[in-house]
């Protein structure tokens, strides 16, 4: 079952902060955070497995809350480089290495 | 991280052909795995190819229509059979390699399919 990202889109400016949340109605492993740029391949950012570690890219990190099955991803200090359509992928326990993915939040920072 | 091509970049093709799409790693990898994405939409799992056995098929997605092969550990193929305007989409294969300490996949450059 795709889980449920939000928001749809967020517009930022260099500099802001924004966070994007992705929800499971199941019980999951795992959580994979990926950008993708138009026209280009997903580039993987980070997993966060089971546990409520937290993480980090650049200025980029995730969050894990096993108990509500959600993790939020935070972009600190935004960068024109940011801009891209983020999308979660999750594992569930009883499905090994199978993403689903949500439906993708599109950010755009602007200068 | 693995290095990751994909054949053909981009393809144009009348419907009823078919269309088989190669995906080469330069390293040893457990799990691979081949998605589709609509024009701006999210990745939908098609299935995993096992090496050396039939692939698993995700709900929708049947071996008649997507047959796929697995010869090695590097290398797999996913074949579009006679095809409508509505397979037009972005195929992506997804890899793990085996020396990931998670189950990290990584995606390939992927291949854009006009069908006509």
């Amino acid at each position: 079952q795709q889980p449920v990202q939000s928001p749809q889109a967020v517009i930022l400016r260099e500099g802001e902060d924004a966070v994007i949340n992705c929800s499971s109605s199941k019980a999951l492993y795992s959580v994979h955070w990926y950008r993708q740029k138009h026209g280009e391949a997903p580039v993987f950012l980070m997993i966060l497995l089971k546990g409520g570690e937290q993480k980090g890219h650049e200025k980029i990190s995730a969050s894990f809350n096993e108990k509500k099955q959600q993790s939020s991803l935070y972009l600190t200090a935004s960068q024109l480089s940011y801009s891209g359509t983020y999308f979660c992928g999750t594992e569930l326990t009883d499905s090994w290495g199978k993403l689903q993915f949500g439906a993708g939040t599109q950010v755009v920072v602007t200068p | 991280s693995a290095v990751i091509s994909q054949k053909p970049s981009r393809d144009i093709c009348q419907r009823g052909t078919s269309l088989t799409i190669q995906c080469q790693v330069d390293s040893q990898v457990t799990m691979m795995f081949w998605y589709r994405q609509q024009p701006g939409q999210s990745l939908t799992l098609i299935a995993t190819a096992n090496q050396g056995s039939e692939a698993t098929y995700e709900s929708g997605f049947v071996i008649d229509k997507f047959p796929i092969s697995r010869p090695n550990l590097t290398f797999s193929t996913l074949t579009v059979s006679n095809m409508s305007p509505e397979d037009s989409s972005i195929y992506l294969c997804s890899v793990s390699p085996l020396d990931s300490p998670t189950e990290t996949q990584y995606f390939g450059p992927g291949t854009r399919l006009l069908v006509l």
